[in-house]
């Protein structure tokens, strides 16, 4: 099975400042069809998660531009450019190359 | 707009059963993978299940692998989750999900809670 390892767990940041979370695979997440099944979602308090980040680096509709994913192989990275309040929540990244798994999760909050 | 509404959870004793369901509206259902993820009290998200477009083909985390069983019925643009055996741990948040490669749009989950 795949395991995404997160890092930090949780992150404190102070508004107008960029932020940027880890995700590392046990195994390289090329799919056999070309492409790399990492996304990144963010969950609110008791809100459902929501698509940010589809295939590394591509901005789902209605995403903000101050969010950007990068990475390739078994190492990716989400960056917040200039963190708003609206982003504190918990941040997953998510492999879908071989069945599905989560990373742990990271809590970003406002300083 | 897409609209994905889960429902059937509730309070179900250990070594019971429970079947949850997901209506899907403002999308061509029968263009999409779904998916199943779970999510327990204060913890992180956790794939389940996956159906392809067809209904075809099925896949589970091992952690449900022989009690669950996901389906869909594509007339009634409906996703399905029956549940066997149910266990303590099974406690969670159900949320249906579309997607293939990435889980775009999600319901707000129904919860099932399993105790005696």
């Amino acid at each position: 099975d795949i395991v995404l390892t997160q890092t930090p767990l949780s992150s404190p940041v102070t508004l107008g400042q960029p932020a940027s979370i880890s995700c590392r695979s046990s195994r390289s997440l090329v799919h056999s069809d070309g492409n790399t099944y990492l996304s990144w979602l963010h969950q609110r308090p008791g809100q459902p998660p929501r698509l940010l980040i589809y295939k590394v680096s591509n901005r789902f509709s209605g995403v903000p531009d101050r969010f950007s994913g990068s990475g390739a192989g078994t190492d990716f990275t989400l960056r917040i450019s200039r963190v708003e309040a609206e982003d504190v929540g918990v941040y997953y990244c998510m492999q879908a190359t071989q069945l599905g798994t989560f990373g742990q999760g990271t809590k970003v909050e406002i300083k | 707009e897409v609209q994905l509404v889960e429902s059937g959870g509730g309070l179900v004793q250990p070594g019971g059963s429970l079947r949850i369901s997901c209506a899907a509206s403002g999308f061509t259902f029968t263009n999409y993978w779904m998916h199943w993820v779970r999510q327990a009290p204060r913890r992180g998200l956790v794939w389940v299940s996956r159906i392809n477009s067809y209904g075809t083909l099925t896949s589970y985390a091992d952690s449900v692998k022989g009690r669950f069983t996901i389906s869909r019925d594509n007339t009634k643009n409906t996703l399905y989750l029956q549940m066997n055996n149910l266990r303590a741990e099974d406690t969670a948040v159900y949320y249906c999900t579309r997607g293939g490669g990435s889980l775009e749009n999600w319901g707000q989950g129904t919860l099932v809670t399993v105790s005696s």
